[in-house]
């Protein structure tokens, strides 16, 4: 069965970066891409990007470029986010999930891991 | 970028009753690429339909999606009580894409 692996929560403070894995198993990693979605507290969805693990082609959220790097190790099945700068409002469940490329819906997603921002 | 405005808010209905979603974009979605979650608390999203009406894999048949252009609906046939939660609509027929604020649909 698909499954996508998240690692634990996080506590930085402002200015720092984190960096998120999700790993994959139940399905060929590089015939999918992988989202990135993240949630503030009892918020919506937001779209921050997507690769493909098959060529790493990225595409981003505007308003995060510059800020944020994805990017996957196709030898573990892995995924990671990496976001630099962080800013308090950067305090969100961040979610990864699977992209049937080349449409961009999520059919699988990971359990979510929660990112906390606070000095 | 495309403005998803979803309705109501809120709804509040029994178990049994029919739900209807709203998910009115701000411009046309191309090629119906419109899906629907569903989201309980302390969950991720489940992903509901894709296409604008194909159910994904293991979605009960209660559930379908309708619509086209600016203008799609999320029905629910008869409520059971695993289906209150969050519902929400992504369009990914460009970048970026896009998810709609949500309706909760409440035990009335």
């Amino acid at each position: 069965q698909v499954q996508l692996v998240q690692s634990g929560a996080e506590v930085k403070k402002p200015g720092a970066s984190v960096k998120v894995s999700c790993k994959a198993s139940g399905y060929t990693f590089t015939s999918y891409g992988i989202s990135w979605v993240r949630q503030a507290p009892g918020q919506g969805l937001e779209w921050m990007g997507w690769i493909s693990a098959y060529n790493g082609n990225t595409n981003y959220a505007q308003k995060l470029q510059g800020r944020v790097t994805m990017t996957t190790d196709t030898s573990t099945s892995t995924a990671y986010m990496e976001l630099r700068s962080l800013r308090s409002d950067d305090t969100a469940v961040y979610y990864c999930a699977r992209v049937p490329l080349p449409t961009l819906f999520f059919d699988y997603w990971g359990q979510g891991t929660l990112v906390t921002v606070s000095s | 970028e495309i403005v998803l405005t979803q309705s109501p808010g809120t709804l509040s209905l029994s178990p049994g009753e029919r739900a209807t979603l709203s998910c009115r974009a701000s411009q046309s979605v191309s090629s119906s690429y419109l899906a629907w979650y569903q989201q309980k608390p302390g969950q991720a999203p489940r992903l509901l339909i894709y296409g604008a009406s194909s159910r994904a894999t293991g979605i009960p048949d209660r559930f379908s999606g309708s619509g086209s252009g600016t203008d799609f609906t999320l029905t629910i046939s008869r409520l059971e009580p695993e289906d209150f939660a969050v519902y929400y609509c992504q369009q990914y027929g460009s970048s970026p894409g896009t998810f709609g604020g949500g309706t909760k649909v409440e035990i009335k």
